[in-house]
């Protein structure tokens, strides 16, 4: 598995509000994993989008694909105190998980 | 919902003696992960294993380090003698084979909290 670059690095919003996190990468993939991870804590799996697909949705989330530009983003609607966490995206395909800084959101109630 | 558990949840040890960090893979899982997050930094991948053998290591996992699958429902982690910076949140995870042969999605235990004094 090959990192991805998450953006932005940190984020604080307002409870209700949406939240917006983008990650890039460089090589081609079979998959796209999003992870969340409160504080010292594990990490969550949220999401799976697979590279013919464009747009995913659960629950809140939103998660599209762009493979021409190597890009995909997690949309977090009508965020939640609880929403509070890091984010990290890591592609699939093969067994390692890498996993870069995060984008940390902060969601204040 | 199956999930990965993992014992104990914090362990003290003095420097130079073996841990052991144990696991419960989901039951139906065959890929089986441990990782480490030392405090403040990054989740690091140690080893993957997979048909009763290691099937990727990182530079992290040197010979101090050894994985272990001794019955049909635990994965273990031993670090023979711990060293100071071994301190860290262990994780283990586990997926399935996916419809390719390869591993599907990680769903990752709530950690190990292992403290070398």
């Amino acid at each position: 598995s090959q990192q991805g670059e998450e953006d932005p690095q940190a984020l604080s919003i307002q409870e209700g509000e949406n939240a917006t996190m983008n990650c890039s990468y460089k090589t081609s993939i079979n998959n796209l994993q999003w992870y969340r991870q409160n504080s010292g804590r594990g990490l969550v799996h949220l999401i799976l989008i697979r590279s013919n697909e464009r747009e995913k949705h659960s629950g809140r989330l939103r998660v599209t694909l762009d493979t021409s530009k190597k890009s995909s983003s997690l949309l977090i609607t009508a965020s939640r105190a609880a929403d509070t966490a890091s984010y990290f995206c890591s592609q699939g395909g093969s067994e390692k998980l890498v996993f870069g800084k995060g984008t940390k959101l902060t969601v204040n109630p | 919902e199956p999930e990965v558990t993992q014992t104990p949840s914090h362990q003290v040890t003095q420097m130079g003696q073996e841990v052991i960090l144990r696991c419960v893979p989901i039951s139906n899982h065959l890929y089986f992960y441990w990782y480490r997050q030392i405090l403040g930094q990054k989740v690091e991948f140690l080893v993957s294993f997979y048909n009763n053998e290691i099937s990727e290591k990182s530079e992290i996992f040197d010979d101090q380090f050894s994985v272990e699958r001794p019955d049909g429902s635990n994965f273990t982690l031993k670090i023979r003698s711990t060293k100071l910076e071994d301190s860290a949140m262990y994780f283990c995870a586990s997926s399935e084979v996916g419809l390719a042969g390869e591993a599907d999605t990680q769903y990752f235990g709530p950690g190990t909290r292992l403290t070398v004094l």
